[in-house]
């Protein structure tokens, strides 16, 4: 268990539909870190938040969202989906050294 | 052109083997170097971590950072079976900035 929880693992749903990933970081760490996985593209930068606010912002489409709690939980919201946004979204928390990965999302488009 | 720049493999070794990977990238402001293995597109586990120019010595991995050729390598000493997998490098500018990932390399090691 890398302490970065990620839910739910599996999550298959129709085109055009929304859905809400979640994230909760290690404990104390402040900074979430959103990323793609998809079989042609590898790992790629979607959105970071720290501390509740939006620090830093990749190739992220329109379509998705994010927002990070109080508690430092973070939700990815991704909407009018598409078959291409199947893939494996991760969510890492960092400290000093290191950034710690959850165990990901597999989400499939159909 | 990518900005990190990863050989896809497979490379395939015999058990006991060195295993040599490395990755080249364009921005020079990176400073943070990261290598990661993932198993079956499983969470990716961070192995190594570097600052700047230099060795690092972890058990079996070895990092090396060249900043001077923007070329990063990883050694895994004594392969095992078990260290099959894809290995990323990643490379950030600063501590806490988002990562920026090579392709990663799928590596088989057979007993």
């Amino acid at each position: 268990d890398s302490g970065v929880t990620q839910t739910p693992k599996h999550l298959i749903t129709a085109t055009g539909q929304r859905v809400t990933l979640r994230c909760s970081p290690r404990s104390g760490d402040l900074s979430v870190y959103w990323y793609q996985q998809s079989l042609d593209q590898g790992l790629q930068f979607l959105i970071q938040y720290y501390n509740g606010e939006e620090r830093a912002k990749g190739n992220i489409l329109e379509r998705f969202s994010a927002q990070q709690f109080p508690d430092l939980h973070s939700e990815l919201n991704l909407s009018s989906l598409e078959l291409g946004d199947s893939a494996l979204y991760f969510c890492a928390s960092s400290r000093l050294y290191g950034y710690t990965f959850g165990s990901g999302t597999r989400l499939t488009v159909v | 052109q990518k900005e990190v720049e990863q050989d896809p493999g497979p490379l395939s070794v015999p058990e006991g083997a060195i295993v040599s990977l490395n990755c080249t990238y364009s921005n020079s402001a990176f400073q943070y170097f990261m290598w990661y293995r993932q198993y079956s597109r499983k969470g990716p586990e961070l192995l190594m971590y570097t600052y700047s120019s230099g060795n690092k010595e972890d058990g079996r991995f070895t990092a090396q950072v060249d900043k001077s050729s923007k070329y990063i390598s990883l050694f895994i000493r004594d392969s095992q079976p078990s260290d099959s997998a894809t290995y990323l490098c990643a490379m950030s500018e600063a501590a806490g900035n988002k990562l920026t990932f090579g392709g990663g390399t799928r590596v088989l090691v057979k007993p």
